[in-house]
């Protein structure tokens, strides 16, 4: 049950895209098409961003998108903006019933 | 509207013991697992445990197995987490949410403070 290793920081301007990595194992990320990506705002609680590696759920804009390779799972975030200011945790299925979360990481829009 | 809306958290001294509960409503509860995750102050989240539609599947996080017992009371719409011999390392805002693989709805979490 080792954690999802995700980078502290990663920062990008409006005209970008940004990318979040999320290195795991051949026991959770590389096993399963099971990743989840939640955005977390100061003080609120985590809102779901994508499931099941690229599923976005209705209400979540289209410049979030989901994608795995091997045992690294990747938020992409085209062009951001303002709002999308937050935390971003990838989260993955670890088998026996279990979710592994990443650290989190801190997005900076300039 | 699904609601989650967690209550119990508290001060407790380590070695004591805290019952958490989550109120569902806006959704047929008995037709979802639920799962409990926890965040401590200033860090990331943690997946603490999660219990299948009926009650019988329940898996936890190594560091709380033995102590915590995650439960639900489908009558009540109700998810519970019982916490025993807490530590200070447990102290952090719990949350509940619904679902196995992915948490599509979530509630805004109960603090838990674990000092003497």
């Amino acid at each position: 049950q080792s954690a999802l290793t995700q980078p502290r920081s990663v920062s990008g301007s409006p005209g970008q895209s940004v990318t979040i990595s999320c290195t795991g194992s051949r026991s959770d990320v590389g096993r399963y098409d099971y990743v989840s990506w939640y955005q977390q705002h100061p003080g609120k609680a985590p809102k779901l961003i994508t499931y099941d590696v690229t599923e976005r759920p209705s209400g979540v804009p289209d410049r979030f998108s989901g994608s795995k390779s091997g045992n690294t799972a990747s938020l992409t975030i085209s062009g951001p903006q303002g709002e999308d200011e937050a935390d971003y945790y990838c989260c993955s299925y670890a088998g026996d019933y279990t979710l592994v979360f990443g650290g989190g990481t801190r997005l900076t829009v300039l | 509207e699904v609601q989650l809306v967690e209550s119990g958290g508290g001060l407790v001294q380590p070695g004591g013991s805290l019952r958490l509960s989550c109120v569902a409503s806006g959704f047929t509860f008995d037709n979802y697992w639920m799962f409990w995750v926890r965040q401590a102050p200033g860090e990331g989240l943690e997946w603490v445990a999660n219990i299948q539609e009926n009650g019988i599947e329940k898996s936890y996080v190594d560091s709380v197995k033995g102590r915590f017992t995650i439960s639900r009371d489908n009558a009540k719409n109700s998810l519970y987490l019982q916490m025993n011999s807490l530590r200070a390392e447990d102290t952090a805002v719990y949350y509940c949410a619904r679902g196995f693989l992915t948490g599509d709805y979530w509630g805004r979490g109960t603090l838990v403070t674990v000092s003497s």
